[in-house]
């Protein structure tokens, strides 16, 4: 099956600075890659995917950036605010052949915006 | 749109009994219904994948005996935790999409606390 390796497991920046976190996936069948914010206690929010297609995507200050020879995915956030604190997580998932199939999280990266 | 709700948002019961927990998309049809775990700190585990009207797929390692899916309509899935035990203490996250879409989208959880 698919494993999604992510780092750091917490980053933490000053506020205005960037932040980059990277994941890696094994299974290079795998052509759907989400990333989610999730606060304490709140269900994940998706802020940006990207498909195997694509190599680059970008909304305002988030970017994610797709390396498919290398295996590899980063989330950028530019221009960072105290209220993008949270955890964050990368994901993987295939869907060859419409079968249904859920998404293999990384482990997540604790993000601090440091005021 | 897009919304996804959970019910209960938090359950405490005594070992040895069941739950259920429902799933309920609210504003559009999902023809895919994904259960996930998630421990204190840890990233979210996928248990299984249901589809309106057939049978889940279990991942490895989860007991199908034990966590029982039901996904009898296009709006709702259950997933019941049966004789609990105090390790089944966890966050119980649904996710659902429609059609050819690979965007899930997340409920707000369920807090299992199993005495």
């Amino acid at each position: 099956g698919e494993n999604v390796e992510q780092h750091p497991s917490t980053l933490s920046v000053q506020e205005g600075d960037s932040a980059v976190i990277k994941c890696t996936y094994s299974d290079s069948a795998s052509n759907y890659f989400p990333w989610y914010k999730q606060e304490l206690g709140k269900r994940p929010q998706l802020i940006i995917d990207i498909r195997s297609n694509v190599g680059e995507k970008k909304d305002q200050r988030i970017a994610v950036t797709l390396n498919k020879t290398a295996k590899h995915f980063s989330l950028h956030i530019t221009e960072t605010q105290p209220e993008d604190s949270a955890v964050y997580f990368c994901a993987a998932s295939s869907r060859s052949g419409g079968g249904a199939d859920g998404l293999t999280f990384g482990k997540g990266t604790h993000l601090i915006i440091q005021p | 749109g897009a919304v996804v709700s959970q019910h209960p948002s938090w359950v405490i019961c005594k070992s040895g009994t069941s739950v259920k927990i429902e799933c309920r998309s609210l504003d559009f049809q999902a023809t895919t219904m994904f259960w996930y775990r998630q421990f204190p700190k840890q990233s979210l585990m996928l248990m299984a994948t249901s589809n309106e009207g057939s049978k889940a797929t279990y991942e490895q390692g989860v007991e199908k005996d034990k966590f029982l899916i039901n996904h009898a309509s296009l709006t709702l899935s259950t997933l019941t935790v049966t004789s609990a035990h105090p390790e089944d203490s966890s966050f119980y996250i649904c996710s659902a999409r429609w059609g050819g879409e690979e965007t899930q989208y997340f409920g707000p959880g369920t807090r299992l606390l199993v005495l």
